[in-house]
C-alpha cells in the first residue's frame, strides 16, 4: 500500500530565507505531484515530476525527484509572504490519476 | 486548458437531508473522476473512483450507501451525501485526469456544513 509522508508539517520562516520540504513515499509511484492550497480553496497544481532526477522550477519554488530514494523535495528560495499556504505532495500507485496525498506542510512566511 | 467545474461551492443543510454535488469536465471527456474528502487542517483522502457507465469503486472504509456516486455521462459525475449528519461536514473535491496531459485537474471544492 502506497503511503506518503511529508515533513515538516508546519514551517514558519522569515522572508528572504530558504527552506526545503521533504516528501517520502513508500512504494513505486509513476509520478509525483506538488500542489498548493490556500485556506478555503481547492488545489493549485505546481509541479508534476515524471522521472528519476527530474527537476522543475517556477519562480521561487523548485521541485526534484529521486525515485531510487523515493523522495521528492520542494525547495523555497528567498521566501516571500505570498508563498504562505499549505503545500501537498501526492504520489500515484499506478498511472490511474488516483492520488495518495501527504499530510501537507503549512508554510507561514513572516515579514 | 482543461477545466473541472464543481457545484455548489458551499452548502449548509439540516441533519437528515441529502446533498448532491456535481463535478463537470468542461472541455474534455472524463471517463474517470475521483472524489476526495478533506477535514479542516487535514490532508485529502480519496473516497472513490467514479467510472462512466459503471459502478464507482470505493476506498476502504467509505460507505457506498452513504456516499452515492453517479457518472452517467462523459462530462458529469455526482456525489450525493445521503441523510447527512454533522460528522459528514467536510470539504469535498473532485478531480479528473486528461489523457495525454501530465496534470490532474481539480474542481473548486464544496464546503458542506451539516447542522
Amino acid at each position: 500500500e502506497l503511503k506518503v509522508e511529508q515533513n515538516p508539517l508546519f514551517l514558519s520562516m522569515q522572508e528572504g530565507k530558504n527552506y526545503t520540504i521533504y516528501c517520502n513515499y513508500s512504494t513505486t509511484s509513476d509520478r509525483l505531484y506538488w500542489y498548493r492550497q490556500d485556506p478555503g480553496k481547492s488545489l493549485e497544481s505546481l509541479f508534476v515530476l515524471l522521472s528519476n532526477g527530474a527537476v522543475k522550477q517556477e519562480g521561487r519554488l523548485m521541485a526534484s525527484l529521486d525515485t531510487k530514494a523515493r523522495l521528492s523535495t520542494l525547495h523555497i528560495t528567498a521566501a516571500v509572504h505570498d508563498l504562505s499556504a499549505t503545500y501537498f505532495c501526492a504520489a500515484t500507485p499506478s498511472n490511474t490519476g488516483k492520488l495518495i496525498f501527504g499530510q501537507g506542510t503549512t508554510l507561514q512566511v513572516k515579514p | 486548458g482543461a477545466v473541472v467545474s464543481q457545484h455548489p461551492s458551499r452548502v449548509i443543510c439540516k441533519s437528515g437531508t441529502s446533498v448532491k454535488i456535481e463535478c463537470r469536465s468542461l472541455d474534455f471527456q472524463a471517463t474517470t473522476m475521483f472524489w476526495y474528502r478533506q477535514f479542516p487542517k487535514k490532508s485529502l483522502m480519496l473516497m472513490a473512483t467514479s467510472n462512466e457507465g459503471s459502478k464507482a469503486t470505493y476506498e476502504q472504509g467509505v460507505e457506498k450507501d452513504k456516499f452515492l456516486i453517479n457518472h452517467a455521462s462523459l462530462t458529469l459525475s455526482t456525489l450525493t451525501v445521503t441523510s447527512a449528519h454533522p460528522e459528514d461536514s467536510s470539504f469535498y473535491i473532485c478531480s479528473a485526469p486528461v489523457t495525454g496531459v501530465e496534470k490532474l485537474f481539480f474542481g473548486s471544492g464544496t464546503q458542506l456544513s451539516v447542522l
